[in-house]
């Protein structure tokens, strides 16, 4: 059971160059996030898909875009990326909705830096 | 506006001794909790839970206490482990509204001295 996956584990982008991050869960979980982590700044949720067809913004949206592939997949995309994006970022997907127990579980995490 | 708060960056515990972290939330709308460790390079790992329904939730070593009127929880560790040390991140939503986002506080890294 891989849980959630996230690749790259680790991207160099230069200023301006985009990049799509992916995510897969085959817990079969309704709801999917993407969240970055920052020092000082805790975790903060930058999109969300409450539902396959549905996404929402959270926290810090601006310069990210994302896609429900289907139900398992949930991808970030930088059209255009800036040093202020250089961070972790974290997948994470929850039951969300249905009978099970609330709870996010994450992945691994990806490093991008931007230069 | 920081919607979920943990105000201390830093705790360093003895091997054997309790530790609290705390966590305050402002959102009333807030009804279901969680606490998450994270290691470094890795993902966050989850804890424990509590719903805004109970005041304290055990599992192990680990009870959270949730108080309502303060928007207040804490998680204790007893005893602490040196395997405890790690960060520690509280996450809150509204779960009964039907928002499923979990917001996160700044985390509380703790240091279990051996």
């Amino acid at each position: 059971n891989a849980g959630v996956t996230q690749t790259p584990k680790f991207q160099v982008l230069k200023t301006g160059q985009s990049m799509t991050l992916q995510c897969a869960q085959d817990m079969n979980h309704n709801s999917m996030y993407w969240y970055r982590q920052d020092p000082g700044m805790g975790l903060r949720l930058i999109y969300y898909s409450a539902s396959e067809g549905t996404t929402d913004k959270g926290e810090v949206p601006n310069g990210y875009n994302v896609s429900r592939l289907n139900k398992r997949e949930f991808s970030l995309r930088l059209e255009s990326a800036a040093p202020s994006q250089t961070s972790v970022y974290f997948c994470a997907s929850s039951e969300f909705g249905g009978t099970g127990a609330n709870v996010l579980t994450f992945g691994a995490g990806s490093r991008l830096t931007v230069l | 506006d920081q919607q979920v708060k943990q105000n201390s960056p830093s705790l360093s515990v003895q091997e054997g001794r309790i530790s609290i972290l705390n966590c305050d939330y402002t959102n009333s709308m807030f009804d279901y909790f969680l606490w998450y460790k994270k290691y470094p390079a890795e993902g966050p790992t989850f804890l424990i839970s509590i719903s805004s329904i109970k005041d304290k939730n055990e599992d192990g070593r680990f009870t959270v206490f949730l108080n309502k009127s303060a928007k207040h929880l804490s998680l204790h560790i007893v005893p602490s482990q040196p395997g405890d040390s790690a960060v520690y991140f509280c996450a809150a939503s509204a779960a009964r509204v039907g928002t499923y986002k979990y917001i996160f506080g700044t985390g509380t890294r703790l240091k279990v001295l051996a």
